[in-house]
């Protein structure tokens, strides 16, 4: 069966470091790979994307993925955070193929010191 | 990135009582929408897949006679919450799928608190 794991709950950074967020899956194939972000009481915004090709993924607001097909990774990294950042961020997979339905990683939430 | 829009943003009801959202695509026709639940502090379970014209297929462990799914027209789903619980509470949060794309475009989700 499918499944994200997000090891962290929650990661703590200074403004201006770098992040690492990180993502494991498990899927019998490479499947679509995707980061999202949300922030308090609101829906999710797609900040990246992986289908195919080119395994180094560049999304909005800076934020980068890399998709690692021998380690079942889906890394989500940014080289300097700001206190915008903080927010909630759930990796998630998707079938090929398939209607589009979705499974999500339990979330890692970023909390951003000044 | 495409707009999806959901109706109402926050609601209260009492037990026992029927509560519809509505989940709208805004700039394109979504054959396919999502409806997934979020309980506090965790991820999105996915409740349902909503087929325009067609019946919603459920998820294991989903009521279907609970929370019953329409998906009648290209940009309108709507999801009704019947004889609601206080175990109900939670936000609802749905989704429509771009016929032309694979990604998803999520709503603003609805905030549901049954007293």
């Amino acid at each position: 069966a499918q499944s994200v794991t997000q090891p962290d709950i929650h990661i703590t950074v200074s403004e201006g470091a770098s992040l690492e967020l990180r993502c494991n899956y498990s899927y019998g194939a490479t499947p679509y790979l995707f980061w999202y972000v949300q922030s308090p009481g609101q829906g999710l915004q797609l900040l990246l994307k992986y289908f195919s090709g080119d395994t180094l993924v560049q999304g909005i607001k800076g934020f980068e993925a890399e998709f690692k097909r021998s380690q079942s990774s889906f890394n989500l990294r940014k080289p300097s955070v700001h206190w915008s950042d903080a927010a909630e961020y759930f990796c998630a997979v998707g079938a090929r193929g398939s209607q589009g339905n979705l499974i999500f990683g339990k979330g890692t939430k970023l909390s951003v010191k000044p | 990135g495409a707009v999806v829009s959901q109706h109402p943003s926050w609601v209260i009801c009492k037990s026992g009582t029927s509560v519809k959202i509505e989940c709208r695509s805004l700039d394109f026709q979504a054959t396919t929408m999502f409806w997934y639940r979020q309980f506090p502090k965790q991820s999105l379970m996915l409740m349902a897949t909503s087929n325009e014209g067609s019946k919603a297929t459920y998820e294991q462990g989903v009521e279907k006679d609970k929370f019953l799914i329409n998906h009648a027209s290209l940009t309108l789903s709507t999801l009704t919450v019947t004889s609601a619980h206080p175990e109900d509470s939670s936000f609802y949060i749905c989704s429509a799928r771009n016929p032309n794309r694979y990604e998803q475009y999520f709503g603003p989700g609805t905030r549901l608190t049954v007293t």
